[in-house]
């Protein structure tokens, strides 16, 4: 167990809907990290936030949005779904300086289904 | 730009037998270099890092491997492998630049043999 949560663990929905995973980063881990993974992209970067402030943009659409709260978790606001959002999300926090020697933990994913 | 390239989609071996998963990298820096692990239906999971000093990494669960700054190559190792040692297996790469993240490689699905 990495200490990271993530709900929900499956989402379904319709397409044109709106969405929002949740993550609680380890304890005392003030950086956040989203990603995607999907069969066809592999496993992307979309965004990182620390002590809440966005600190870099990866490859996230602008239909897609975050946000870290002052109890440090996020949420991944993602709307006007399409057929190849389908994907796992990951949520992943590392330790406090959030510098790049430092490794990332997982959660577990979320696993949306747009249908 | 930082890119990883895992050449083999697929690694068979049968088990007790030595097991090696390829990386290769292309930065422009120094990179910190990661592996990392995914078992079915779970998060990814940190194995070991790169980061200056000893050529040689040793990580989690028997798992070493070797930095080689002119092939620009981080293979991961294990010298006998174990049927649960299969999984998804991932390289990572990192430069020490403000707002530079992880990329991944594509992944190589490693299958243990009994």
């Amino acid at each position: 167990d990495s200490g990271v949560t993530q709900t929900p663990k499956h989402l379904i929905t319709a397409t044109g809907q709106r969405v929002t995973l949740r993550c609680s980063p380890r304890s005392g881990d003030l950086s956040v990290y989203w990603y995607q993974q999907s069969l066809d992209q592999g496993l992307q970067f979309l965004i990182q936030y620390y002590n809440g402030e966005e600190r870099a943009k990866g490859n996230i659409l602008e239909r897609f949005s975050a946000q870290q709260f002052p109890d440090l978790h996020s949420e991944l606001n993602l709307s006007s779904l399409e057929l190849g959002d389908s994907a796992l999300y990951f949520c992943a926090s590392s330790s406090t300086s959030g510098g790049p020697y430092n490794e990332q933990f997982f959660g577990p994913g979320t696993r949306l289904t747009v249908l | 730009a930082q890119s990883v390239a895992q050449p083999e989609d697929q690694v068979n071996v049968a088990e007790g037998n030595p097991l090696t998963v390829k990386c290769t990298y292309s930065v422009s820096g120094n990179p910190y270099l990661f592996w990392y692990v995914q078992y079915p239906n779970r998060g990814l999971q940190f194995l070991l890092k790169y980061i200056t000093g000893d050529n040689l990494v040793k990580g989690s669960y028997g798992f070493e491997a070797e930095f080689n700054k002119s092939q620009t190559s981080f293979h991961l190792k294990k010298p006998s492998a174990l049927v649960s040692d299969s999984a998804l297996y991932f390289c990572a790469v990192r430069v020490n630049n403000y707002g530079q993240n992880f990329v991944f490689g594509p992944g190589t699905r490693l299958s243990v043999l009994p």
